[in-house]
């Protein structure tokens, strides 16, 4: 199993331009969810999904979409990029609700100018 | 709100050292808790869990009890390694078709040899 996967691992945008994270995981969770890791805050929810065609708002949605078409894939779309978005993405799925361990990728750094 | 707060690192040890690190949380309910560790360029994985009072989650001669009188969950091992390097998040996640955890903001842990 390759579990959570992430692509790019790195990418530099400017600012106004839109790009599409792309998050997989190959262990048929139903939950996945998208955070951003920045300096002294932890990690915050932007996004999350209970299942395929079901997708709600975290903590920090503003600027971010998601949809969730099948159990395997979450992509995180920026529509209008800002130097605020700048930050460590990380994807994570797990079986089910948020007593269960959930499983991160290896992250995306974005950079944003 | 429900939240997180573990100590302000970094935390500089010498090889052999005992860890504390400590965590509390404010929360409705009855969450479970967790630690999750980061290693450099890394995403975060699963160290331990407890899931209810007075449990004890231990993994990798780690050990942390959920007290519920005290609201915390600090993270301990008596003996620590250079490879024990990393940044540990303490995090609370509910049940009942949630998909969130909400985290500390991280203590970078330095063993030094």
């Amino acid at each position: 199993n390759a579990g959570v996967t992430q692509t790019p691992k790195f990418q530099v945008l400017k600012t106004g331009q839109s790009m599409t994270l792309q998050c997989a995981q190959d262990m048929n969770h139903e939950y996945m969810s998208w955070y951003r890791q920045d300096p002294g805050m932890g990690l915050r929810l932007i996004h999350y999904s209970v299942g395929a065609g079901i997708t709600d708002q975290g903590e920090v949605p503003n600027g971010y979409n998601v949809s969730r078409s099948t159990t395997e894939d979450f992509p995180l779309r920026l529509l209008s990029a800002a130097p605020s978005q700048t930050s460590v993405y990380f994807c994570a799925s797990s079986f089910a609700g948020g007593e269960n361990e959930q499983y991160f990728g290896p992250g995306t750094r974005l950079t944003v100018t | 709100g429900d939240s997180v707060t573990q100590m302000e690192g970094p935390v500089t040890l010498s090889e052999e050292a005992f860890l504390t690190i400590n965590c509390t949380y404010t929360a409705t309910g009855y969450p479970s808790l967790f630690w999750y560790v980061q290693y450099p360029g890394e995403g975060l994985q699963l160290l331990l869990k407890a899931t209810k009072a007075d449990d004890k989650g231990s993994n990798k001669g780690f050990e942390a009890t959920y007290r519920k009188e005290t609201t915390s969950f600090h993270l301990e091992k008596g003996s620590v390694q250079v490879s024990d390097s990393a940044v540990y998040f303490c995090a609370l996640g509910f049940s009942g078709g949630y998909n969130k955890l909400i985290f500390g903001a991280g203590t970078r842990l330095a063993v030094h040899p």
